[in-house]
């Protein structure tokens, strides 16, 4: 079953925050995350495993909450390079991702 | 490393015609995925292997569809015949994993972006 992600989309200016959630109906293994830019492929930002332990890649970064089987991926002082549409992929069995519907997110100068 | 290789980057073809994808894994990754994204379905997986071997093909929306992986560097998936509504862009995606969660990530290709019209 498919990960439900919120807001399914989110106009910011540069240098606003912002938080995308993932949550699950399922116990997950991990949870990844994926910014896929128009007209690109998905590529990968980060892992998060069980545990709760966050994870950082720049000013990226995110949370895994295993009793509530969420995620959630926080973007602070955001720059224009990260436009694009974020999507969750959670790990139910091995190494095989269900993805989310993708949350876009926009950021004008 | 060239990373994962598609072929072709774009495909049009006319409804009942075969349509064949091709995939090139990064060397020494022994999971390749099959992925269809569109508006409507979003990112969908379609089929996966595992040391060539396919696993799961539940997501293969029917018959028409089929994938094999004849080697460790090469996979195809062909759709005979093709339909408008199987326009898409389908991306093939490959990883390693270690044999226990978490698993690692996942090396998506451009895609090929398929119109069948």
């Amino acid at each position: 079953q498919q990960p439900v992600q919120s807001p399914q989309a989110v106009i910011l200016r540069e240098g606003e925050d912002a938080v995308i959630n993932c949550s699950s109906s399922k116990a997950l293994y991990s949870v990844h995350w994926y910014r896929q830019k128009h007209g690109e492929a998905p590529v990968f930002l980060m892992i998060l495993l069980k545990g709760g332990e966050q994870k950082g890649h720049e000013k990226i970064s995110a949370s895994f909450n295993e009793k509530k089987q969420q995620s959630s991926l926080y973007l602070t002082a955001s720059q224009l390079s990260y436009s694009g549409t974020y999507f969750c992929g959670t790990e139910t069995t091995g190494n095989m991702l269900t993805f989310g519907g993708g949350t876009r997110l926009m950021v004008k100068p | 490393d060239a990373g994962v290789i598609q072929s072709p980057r774009h495909e049009v073809t006319e409804m009942g015609q075969e349509v064949t994808l091709r995939c090139k894994p990064i060397s020494g990754h022994d999971y390749l995925f099959w992925y269809r994204q569109t508006m409507m379905r979003g990112l969908e997986l379609l089929i996966y292997f595992n040391n060539n071997v396919p696993i799961d093909d539940s997501g293969m929306p029917e018959d028409r569809f089929s994938a094999k992986m004849p080697n460790a560097s090469f996979s195809t998936l062909k759709i005979q015949p093709s339909e408008p509504r199987d326009s898409a862009v389908y991306f093939c995606a490959s990883s390693f994993y270690p044999g226990h969660s978490p698993a690692y990530e996942q090396y998506f290709g451009p895609g090929t972006r398929l119109t069948v019209t």
